[in-house]
């Protein structure tokens, strides 16, 4: 099945820096997401992108499909951005249905 | 528009015992998925359902079983409970089955002593 490595498997900040949070995947995909996952276990959606980029806030993401990668930035990080970012991906190659397979995470730390 | 729910919340079991674990899809949604989160590591699919249908299957023993109900809620149950069964897991929901967004529920964390 399709791989997902995310890199680094931790970030430790200062509040205010930027920093920028990257996905790998070893096949083409139909659909890939960034998720925050907060210290409750609640997986929140940050960005649907299979490519191309967005921005919401002081998030953005941009996926290049072509090369199997995509990244996230965060910039100007708060206290409130700590928690555990997972990229998940469909592989495009697939029986019937849409499962996501996870990265192994990405824990941020961001400290005042 | 309320989002995807999950009960119960948390769960305490003993091995060898059956749980049952409730999802309800967000408003709209027709798809239900079921992932199993172990402490550290990333979400892994159990199994999806569209239609009352298992769909799409990961790597779980028969143990873990589901179903979907008319109204597009779904069930997750695992029999004969295992140590390693203690786990947080999530239920997801979309529209329709391929290349779609799917959003998840707070998660039900099970410890099996």
């Amino acid at each position: 099945g399709i791989q997902v490595e995310q890199s680094p498997p931790d970030l430790i900040l200062q509040e205010g820096a930027n920093s920028t949070l990257r996905c790998n995947f070893s096949d083409s995909v139909n659909n890939l997401q960034w998720f925050h996952q907060n210290p409750w276990g609640q997986l929140i959606n940050l960005f649907y992108i299979p490519s191309g980029t967005k921005q919401n806030g002081r998030l953005s993401a941009t996926t290049v499909a072509t090369e199997r990668y995509s990244l996230l930035y965060i910039s100007s990080s708060q206290t409130t951005d700590s928690g555990v970012y997972f990229c998940a991906v469909e592989g495009m190659i697939k029986a019937a249905g849409n499962k996501l397979t996870f990265g192994g995470g990405t824990r941020v730390l961001v400290k005042p | 528009d309320a989002g995807v729910t999950q009960s119960p919340t948390h769960l305490i079991k003993t091995r060898g015992q059956q749980v049952t674990l409730r999802c309800s899809p967000k408003s709209g949604h027709d798809t239900v998925s079921w992932y199993q989160q172990a402490l550290g590591q990333g979400p892994q699919f159990i199994f999806q359902y569209y239609e009352e249908e298992e769909r799409q299957r990961g790597n779980f023993p028969d143990r873990f079983s589901g179903h979907q109900f008319p109204n597009y809620s779904s069930e997750l149950n695992v029999n004969a409970l295992l140590l390693g069964d203690s786990a947080l897991y999530l239920c997801a929901s979309s529209l329709g089955l391929a290349g779609v967004e799917q959003f998840f529920g707070p998660g039900t964390r099970l410890t099996v002593l």
